[in-house]
């Protein structure tokens, strides 16, 4: 079945640093990926829209100077949180469509845990 | 603008029993698609059960079940015999259909479920 591969599982790194996170789909093209960011014992908020070949969208209140993302093929979708500070400390998880369709359901990344000192 | 609301923030069950888990939501959509996810504690995603909503008949996936009313805007999650591997934070997601790219999920804000021996 389709897999969705998110790299590094889990981060630590210092304040003013900035950190990538990568998503990669394994067996199938994916024009389009979502990042979402996770609270402890919280829901998924929706982050952004990673869409190839043109720029990202992001949702109301997310800084787009902070969270980077690239979409650079078809199979890979990174988010660069620059300048990061403690309270980006979270866990961010991506996810893409399956290959059936547009409306498949979406596959999900193990997620990435983002510590910042 | 889409909502899905989730009213039980936790609940516990013992094993074998049957519990139903609830959500509601709103939209102006006509065509759309439920979900639920299942997220044990590795943060894992796990996709557990779809209804499309032009489907009248409620869905089944061995011990799981929805009991889906469309006028209400309601969508329960039922769990039969359920297992200590049950035990995990439960999330219902709305996606609106697209006829191109992908759409994101939007997710409750979970119920904890407990299974316990």
């Amino acid at each position: 079945g389709a897999v969705v591969s998110q790299h590094p599982s889990w981060v630590i790194c210092k304040s003013g640093t900035s950190v990538k996170i990568e998503c990669r789909s394994l067996d199938f093209q994916a024009t389009t990926m979502f990042w979402y960011r996770q609270f402890p014992k919280q829901s998924l908020m929706l982050m952004a829209t990673s869409n190839e070949g043109s720029k990202a969208t992001y949702e109301q209140g997310v800084e787009k100077d902070k969270f980077l993302i690239n979409h650079a093929s078809l199979t890979l979708s990174t988010l660069t949180v620059t300048s990061a500070h403690p309270e980006d400390s979270s866990f961010y998880i991506c996810s893409a469509p399956g290959a059936v369709g547009y409306n498949s359901p979406l596959h999900f990344g193990n997620g990435t845990r983002l510590t910042v000192t | 603008a889409q909502t899905v609301t989730q009213s039980q923030p936790e609940m516990s069950v013992q094993e074998a029993e049957t519990v139903t888990l609830s959500c509601t939501y709103d939209t102006s959509e006509n065509n759309y698609y439920l979900f639920w996810y299942k997220q044990p504690p590795s943060r894992q995603m796990i996709l557990v059960i779809r209804q499309e909503a032009y489907k009248q008949q409620n869905a089944t996936e061995n011990r799981f079940s929805v009991n889906f009313q469309k006028a209400a805007k309601s969508f329960s999650l039922k769990i039969s015999d359920s297992q200590l591997g049950d035990t995990a934070m439960y999330f219902c997601a709305f996606m609106k259909h697209r006829n191109q790219a992908g759409t994101a999920l939007i997710f409750g804000k979970g119920t904890t479920l407990s299974v316990s021996s």
